[in-house]
């Protein structure tokens, strides 16, 4: 069964760049034909679904972010990223990896609080 | 642009039966837009219940359901059990270019 964990910093100052990195165990981050999301819920709010990455390296973002967002692939530390540049308060949240396509398949996340 | 609906609350008696819905502001959902619900409960990581419309996810109960019910995607849980009461999402792909759209959300009470 495979499984997802993301890891980064807690805690990011405002105007600096977020970065996650959710690490694939259980199986091989280039089997299959997967792609592999980042989704956000801050508190008090629904989920939002950041982007994605295929291990070919092809990527689709939300355009609400405006060009802030970046997600790559490293298959040879099966893992995948996430940055999030020039954040403000607003981009407090759980952020969480999945896998997709059919039911997403999720990590259990990770607090990331934007303060100074 | 468009928004993805749903109720924002809603309230079961236990045994009870509900369904809750996915909507568009502007259109209607179908298949091709390939619903997906998701549960959840506080301090949890979601987990999908349902995707592409009417799949169970493995381990999911059957009375938990999925379907078109006119033009929007309908999430029916029968016989509503008290850990039932959670937050409900569904997501829509939107197409190239805006891919994965969640809904706001919809928080059932189960009493």
């Amino acid at each position: 069964q495979v499984q997802l964990q993301e890891s980064g910093p807690g805690l990011v100052k405002p105007s600096q760049t977020l970065s996650l990195t959710c690490t694939v165990s259980g199986g091989s981050i280039s089997s299959g034909t997967y792609y592999w999301s980042w989704i956000r819920r801050p508190a008090g709010k629904g989920l939002e679904w950041l982007g994605r990455v295929y291990t070919s390296g092809d990527t689709n973002y939300n355009p609400s972010l405006n060009s802030r967002v970046t997600i790559s692939v490293d298959t040879s530390k099966n893992q995948f990223s996430l940055k999030l540049s020039s954040v403000t308060a607003a981009d407090t949240a759980v952020y969480y990896c999945a896998r997709g396509p059919g039911g997403w398949h999720w990590g259990q996340g990770t607090l990331v609080t934007v303060s100074s | 642009q468009t928004v993805v609906t749903q109720e924002p609350s809603f309230s079961v008696s236990p045994g009870g039966t509900v369904t809750l819905t996915c909507g568009l502001s502007s259109g209607s959902v179908s298949t091709g837009h390939y619903p997906s619900w998701y549960q959840q409960t506080p301090g949890q990581a979601p987990r999908t219940l349902i995707y592409y419309t009417d799949t169970r996810s493995s381990g999911v109960p059957d009375r938990f359901s999925g379907s078109i019910l006119g033009n929007k995607a309908a999430l029916t849980i029968t016989g509503a059990q008290a850990d039932d009461e959670s937050d409900y999402y569904c997501v829509l792909y939107m197409g190239s270019g805006i891919d994965w759209v969640f809904g706001g959300g919809t928080k059932l009470t189960v009493l």
